[in-house]
Parts: structure tokens; C-alpha cells; sequence
């Protein structure tokens, strides 16, 4: 199957500061990510969809201005988390679909620790 | 949000024994896809069977689908102890090829040598 590579898998970092998370499509070009969260023993929420070179569309209660999203070509979306609270601690995943992909196929997810 | 549900929400076995999960989902869809997750790991795609598909096997996978109960089950035979992980539905809604997938709770699966 396609491969999605996500970056880093786990983080730590302070209160207040940002953090970056990278899904990358080695193998396909990818016209739609999703980003999830996921919570301990649940299921993935689904935080926003990027469609490449457009505007993420987030879903309700994902605050926009918090969770920033970049999908500025079709190989590479991010997900920068801003002034991380430990609230936000939570395992994300990114997942990506292309054109001639219809399965959607999953990156190894991060762990965020906000400290 | 959450589409379907998965049932059992847990799954004790013996290895060598077969597992079997139930999906249900509630509109309708274009495609059902199963997905692994072993623990603090990404998902990885088992198998998707189409909503004009009524079985499907991959190897020791065999999943089912009955678009007139809105359900879907996967069977695992002769399961191992790698086996053990969390086993999720997904389901993509009927006219969207690229669109959402929404997941169930997910089953977790434990399976003792």
C-alpha cells in the first residue's frame, strides 16, 4: 500500500510553545489529508480536512487559530499545534488520500506531551 | 463524529481460535473499510469491500457486508498472538470517493499464545 510518513512520533514541550507535526505522501501525491485525534482506548476524531492549496475546513469545536493547517503541495500537510496547553495532550494522526488512492492510508502518528 | 459502532468493544482468544468482529453504520455508503492499530501506533488498512461487494477475503481476513442491515463483520481464522491489537470500521459515505471516513470505538482484540 501507499506509505504516509509522519513526523516526529512523539514530542514533548512546554506549556505556551508550538509545535509542528509533518504527513508526508512518499509514494503518491496526495489531494486531501485528514488530521485526527485520538484519545486513549477511543476512537479517531477527525479535526480537519485539507485539500491541497486551499484552506482547511475544521470541524466543529476544532478551534482554527489553535491547530493550524498547511497543505502546501500535494506530497507534504502540517498540523502546528499553538501555544500548546497540557489539554492538548493527545495522539494525532494524519491520514491521506489521492486521486488514484482509495483507501486512505495513515501516518504513524505523534504523541504529544504537553509539560 | 462517529458513524458505527463496533461490537464486542473487547475480544479475548486463544491463538488458533478465529475472531470475529461486527460493524454497524448508520446512512448510506459508498465503501467499509477495516483498519488495524496496534497500540500508541498509526492505522493500517486491511481491507475495503465496496457497497456493491457483499464478501471479501485477504488471507486469513474475511470481512462480510450487508448494506440492507447496515453492517459489516471481519473474521480473522486461526489467529495469532500478533494478532492482538485494536480493529476499527470505517465507513465513507455514498457519493464521496475521497471524502471522511468516520470510524467506530473500535474492537480491542487480545489474543493469548
Amino acid at each position: 500500500g501507499a506509505v504516509v510518513s509522519q513526523h516526529p512520533s512523539r514530542v514533548i514541550c512546554k506549556s505556551g510553545t508550538s509545535v509542528k507535526i509533518e504527513c508526508r505522501s512518499l509514494d503518491f501525491q496526495a489531494t486531501t489529508m485528514f488530521w485526527y485525534r485520538q484519545f486513549p482506548k477511543q476512537s479517531l476524531m477527525l479535526m480537519a480536512t485539507s485539500n491541497e492549496g486551499s484552506k482547511a475546513t475544521y470541524e466543529q469545536g476544532v478551534e482554527k487559530d489553535k491547530f493550524l493547517i498547511n497543505h502546501a503541495s500535494l506530497t507534504l500537510s502540517t498540523l502546528t499545534v499553538t501555544s500548546a496547553h497540557p489539554e492538548d495532550s493527545s495522539f494525532y494522526i494524519c491520514s491521506a488520500s489521492g486521486t488514484a488512492v482509495f483507501e486512505a492510508f495513515f501516518g504513524q502518528g505523534t504523541r504529544l506531551t504537553v509539560v | 463524529s462517529q458513524q458505527g459502532e463496533e461490537d464486542p468493544q473487547a475480544l479475548s482468544i486463544q491463538e488458533g481460535e478465529n475472531a470475529t468482529m461486527n460493524c454497524s453504520y448508520k446512512t448510506s455508503i459508498n465503501n467499509l473499510q477495516w483498519y488495524r492499530q496496534n497500540s500508541g501506533r498509526g492505522l493500517v488498512h486491511l481491507i475495503l469491500i465496496r457497497s456493491n461487494e457483499r464478501e471479501k477475503h485477504s488471507g486469513r481476513l474475511r470481512v462480510t457486508l450487508d448494506t440492507s442491515k447496515k453492517s459489516s463483520s471481519l473474521l480473522i481464522t486461526a489467529s495469532r498472538a500478533a494478532d492482538t491489537a485494536s480493529y476499527f470500521c470505517a465507513t465513507r459515505d455514498r457519493g464521496s470517493t475521497l471524502g471522511r471516513l468516520y470510524f467506530g470505538r473500535g474492537t480491542q482484540l487480545t489474543v493469548w499464545p
